[in-house]
């Protein structure tokens, strides 16, 4: 059974800490992306990938970074973790090319930061 | 920008009844993709329907169906018959075509059928 697999389900991390969370994908999709969830706002884009060591910004990417080595894995990191990045982190991905590309999600990572 | 907007926060309905979930949107890209996402409550996201822009027909997947009126830039989703399965956050999604392949999201739907 084809997958995004998130490292973490939940994660406790204090405010400051440095925080990845990571994301594995199975299907060889070049596209990547990194959504957070937040009651009300629907899920919001931070960032996405279209292929290896590339990187774009999406609508909220104040306080995160991104890494894509290998094209199976984008990881998303916190440098400096604050209260207000407390959420649910949906990692995603697809395949190049049409608009019909459906997202395939990971099962999410519960972030809480004290 | 891309915009979609989702007016029902929550819906209630009795089981076995049709419901209609609201979404419109916003672009000014001729040709783009319209999406819709279910979340139970195990918060993983299964993908429902998928309708063009150009698509002649209203897309239908099962007991889902996605009533699309282009002109009112809206994309409803159509529940037939509803399951006590069918209790979900719900969320409507579009791509731009020309641009980033990146898909952008409503706030979502919060649906529970009641038996």
């Amino acid at each position: 059974d084809v997958k995004v697999t998130q490292s973490s389900r939940y994660l406790v991390k204090r405010t400051g800490e440095k925080v990845f969370l990571e994301c594995v994908q199975d299907m060889d999709h070049e596209n990547m992306f990194w959504y957070r969830q937040d009651p009300g706002l629907g899920l919001r884009l931070i960032y996405f990938s279209y292929d290896v060591k590339m990187k774009e910004k999406g609508d909220i990417p104040e306080g995160y970074s991104v890494s894509r080595e290998k094209k199976e894995r984008f990881s998303l990191i916190l440098e400096s973790a604050s209260t207000n990045q407390t959420s649910m982190y949906l990692c995603a991905s697809s395949l190049h090319g049409s608009g019909a590309n459906v997202l395939t999600f990971g099962a999410g990572s519960r972030l809480t930061v004290l | 920008a891309q915009k979609i907007t989702q007016t029902q926060p929550g819906m209630f309905v009795q089981e076995k009844e049709a419901v209609t979930l609201d979404c419109t949107y916003d672009t000014s890209d001729p040709s783009y993709g319209l999406f819709w996402y279910k979340q139970p409550s195990s918060g993983e996201m299964i993908f429902l329907i998928y309708q063009g822009s150009y698509d002649q027909q209203n897309a239908t997947e099962g007991r889902y169906s996605l009533n699309f009126q282009k002109a009112r830039k809206s994309a409803n989703l159509v529940i037939s018959a509803s399951q006590l399965g069918d209790s979900a956050m719900y969320f409507c999604a579009m791509r731009e075509i020309q641009g980033a392949q990146k898909l952008v999201f409503g706030q979502g739907t919060r649906l529970t059928i009641n038996p």
